[in-house]
């Protein structure tokens, strides 16, 4: 079927704004990931779902972010109070499991480029 | 901590030239390790990926890596680069039986001059 889908594919925003980030995973993908790319940081993982649950949070840089996912499918990244340090391209990426372990590569999508001024 | 290391960060080569990436982890557990590559304005894809037997594994595209657990090493080499290989290419790493998150390495971007 369809690949990973983000929206939008771009998001410029004002410092202390609040910004969501969407992402549809390959349907029947039960793991989906966010990752974030920067100059000078690299791709870094950001947290992880395995269903509706997030057993690994701990790439999210500070309490200003935050995910979830609803319905085993879409999940939502959302950045309070945007700080220009938060620029970035944000990527997410899904994968199947069995029994609850990755069984696949990741599948990534296009990624939200955001751009806090 | 765990880590991926990418000795190159920028590759220039003229077409038909060899290529090899270098790409060294530090990890204590069984690892998979992969290959991705970022073409200009596109996503991220897989090039190819190890996750057990033969560590000589052979991608998309012409490329192949190799696996030498001893040096903790995964290196990728294609014999003879096109232009159309002018990418960012990325290596990872994650932790059998864990959740599956990928560390990446910083990246090497390869530019081949026609």
């Amino acid at each position: 079927g369809a690949g990973v889908s983000q929206s939008p594919s771009n998001k410029v925003t004002e410092k202390g704004k609040d910004v969501e980030l969407r992402c549809d995973p390959i349907s029947g993908h039960t793991a989906l990931y966010w990752y974030r790319q920067s100059l000078g940081q690299g791709l870094e993982f950001l947290i992880y779902f395995q269903g509706n649950s997030a057993p690994d949070k701990s790439g999210l840089p500070s309490d200003r972010f935050s995910a979830e996912r609803t319905g085993g499918s879409v999940s939502t990244l959302t950045i309070q109070r945007t700080q220009q340090e938060d620029s970035a391209v944000y990527l997410c990426a899904s994968t199947r499991t069995s029994g609850g372990r990755v069984t696949d590569t990741q599948y990534f999508g296009p990624g939200t480029r955001l751009t806090v001024l | 901590a765990q880590s991926v290391s990418q000795h190159n960060h920028h590759v220039i080569l003229s077409e038909a030239a060899s290529l090899e990436l270098g790409c060294n982890y530090s990890y204590g557990g069984t690892v998979n390790l992969f290959w991705y590559v970022q073409y200009p304005g596109q996503h991220l894809q897989l090039l190819l990926k190890y996750f057990s037997g033969d560590p000589l594994v052979k991608g998309i595209k012409g490329f192949e890596a190799e696996f030498i657990k001893s040096k903790f090493s995964f290196n990728l080499r294609k014999p003879s680069v096109q232009w159309s290989d002018t990418a960012e290419y990325f290596c990872a790493v994650n932790l059998k039986g864990e959740g599956g998150k990928l560390i990446f390495g910083q990246g090497t971007e390869l530019s081949v001059k026609p």
